[in-house]
């Protein structure tokens, strides 16, 4: 049973430019929530996917954006990036439609430097 | 605005012995504290939950205390094995936004033979 998967593992930008991030959900998961992870720091939430709709959303700015498909897997835009925007993007995934608490399972991440 | 605080960067422990690892939080709001595990090249993996109306919770050689009044928990290794090195990181959600998990910056356990 495959957990959480992220692709890629590492990549290299420079500033200004653009990215995605893609995430496959554990089987039978149907939410997507993405953190960044900046060095030293904890997991940050960015937002939050349920029904290929944008539930939630954490102080990030409009330079980051999402998607989530039918399938219920996920992809992180980062426009104009930033130096700072440097981190370890984080994947998780979790059941919705409980609306109880249920813990996420998480990817094991992109790595992204910008130069 | 750090609403998880962990403020030990570091903990080392003798394999055995008991390791104490410390949380503190200020949002009065939230419902449910985790703790997940981290070991380097892969994503935090869940190791224990509490909700905010208990006070402690057990698993295994884990347990976590919650004290409300002092907004502050911790989790208890009991004993500690040096397959249980790696960052912990405690968590912490409100009921209402589910999912999103507010996180301190981690301690890094070390357990040496």
């Amino acid at each position: 049973d495959a957990g959480v998967t992220q692709s890629p593992t590492h990549l290299i930008k420079t500033r200004g430019q653009q990215v995605t991030l893609r995430c496959s959900p554990k089987s039978g998961h149907d939410t997507v929530s993405w953190y960044q992870q900046a060095l030293g720091q904890g997991p940050q939430f960015i937002f939050q996917y349920y029904e290929e709709e944008e539930r939630q959303r954490g102080n990030f700015p409009d330079r980051f954006s999402g998607h989530q498909f039918p399938n219920y897997s996920s992809e992180l835009n980062v426009n104009a990036l930033l130096l700072g925007d440097s981190a370890l993007y984080l994947c998780a995934s979790s059941l919705g439609t409980t609306g109880l608490f249920n813990v996420l399972t998480f990817g094991a991440g992109s790595r992204l430097t910008v130069l | 605005d750090q609403q998880v605080k962990q403020n030990s960067p570091s903990l080392s422990v003798q394999e055995g012995r008991i390791s104490i690892l410390n949380c503190d939080y200020t949002n009065s709001m939230f419902d449910y504290f985790l703790w997940y595990k981290k070991y380097p090249a892969e994503g935090p993996t869940f190791l224990i939950s509490i909700s905010s109306i208990k006070d402690k919770n057990e698993d295994g050689r884990f347990t976590v205390f919650l004290n409300k009044s002092a907004k502050h928990l911790s989790l208890h290794i009991v004993p500690s094995q040096p397959g249980d090195s790696a960052v912990y990181f405690c968590a912490a959600e409100r009921g209402s936004t589910l999912g999103r998990l507010y996180f301190g910056r981690g301690t890094q356990l070390t357990v040496w033979p």
